[in-house]
């Protein structure tokens, strides 16, 4: 079945670097937008980034813009995060998820998620 | 830079329908989507397009959106919806997340 597994979140301490990595299974991986998406504790949805089918389209929310860096390895079914100048407020449950992107006949684009993993938790304190 | 406004709360008796707005400006021009979010769990995507539900979602969610406001609907709602929902828009080729609605059902 269709499937995205997150790993590799944990506690680091400010100013540290974490990778996360996002397996996904049961779909054609490369034919996919991917994405980032946080959740703070008690708070709302945070889209962090995504990546285009080819990797040659990167977008960052602008608070993690220069210290995070989004890539995929469509041999490996794989997407990462590195994540490094770690801060308190990326303190969070990091989602990975499918995109689908595209434009309607009249000519409007689409963007929304219709696969999310189950989230790797990351903390950043001293 | 681009905002979606929900209501922080919204509250519905069992059986009956339930409606959480979404506000941002000239919405209606773009694409709106929502997520379910469930206590402890992942978002679910229940509405796409607009109104369009993907394959397993109840046919009780339904979608709109229109001027400045899109709307997810609930008809006969029931305890399981109880949930956080989200919306969510793309614009300036960013993802852009409404703050959430807490939906009660009692």
């Amino acid at each position: 079945q269709v499937q995205l597994v997150e790993s590799g979140g944990g506690l680091v301490k400010p100013g540290g670097s974490l990778r996360l990595s996002c397996a996904a299974s049961g779909f054609t991986f490369s034919d996919y937008y991917m994405n980032w998406i946080r959740q703070a504790p008690g708070k709302g949805l945070e889209w962090v980034s995504y990546i285009s089918r080819s990797g040659t389209t990167i977008y960052y929310v602008d608070s993690v813009k220069g210290r995070f860096t989004i890539s995929r390895d469509d041999a490996k079914n794989s997407l990462y995060l590195q994540m490094n100048s770690l801060r308190a407020e990326d303190t969070a449950v990091y989602y990975c998820a499918r995109g689908e992107y595209g434009i309607t006949a009249t000519a409007t684009w689409y963007y929304y998620m219709d696969v999310w993993g189950k989230g790797t938790t990351v903390t950043v304190s001293s | 830079s681009y905002e979606l406004t929900q209501p922080p709360s919204v509250s519905v008796s069992p059986g009956q329908t339930a409606s959480i707005t979404c506000s941002g400006d000239k919405l209606g021009d773009k694409f709106a989507c929502w997520y379910q979010q469930r206590p402890g769990q992942s978002p679910v995507l229940v509405i796409y397009q607009d109104s369009k539900r993907p394959s397993g979602i109840p046919e009780r969610f339904s979608g709109s959106n229109s001027g400045n406001t899109a709307t997810l609907t609930i008809s006969g709602t029931q305890a399981i919806d109880e949930s956080d929902y989200y919306c969510q828009a793309w614009d300036s080729s960013t993802v852009i997340f409404g703050g959430g609605t807490k939906l009660t059902v009692l």
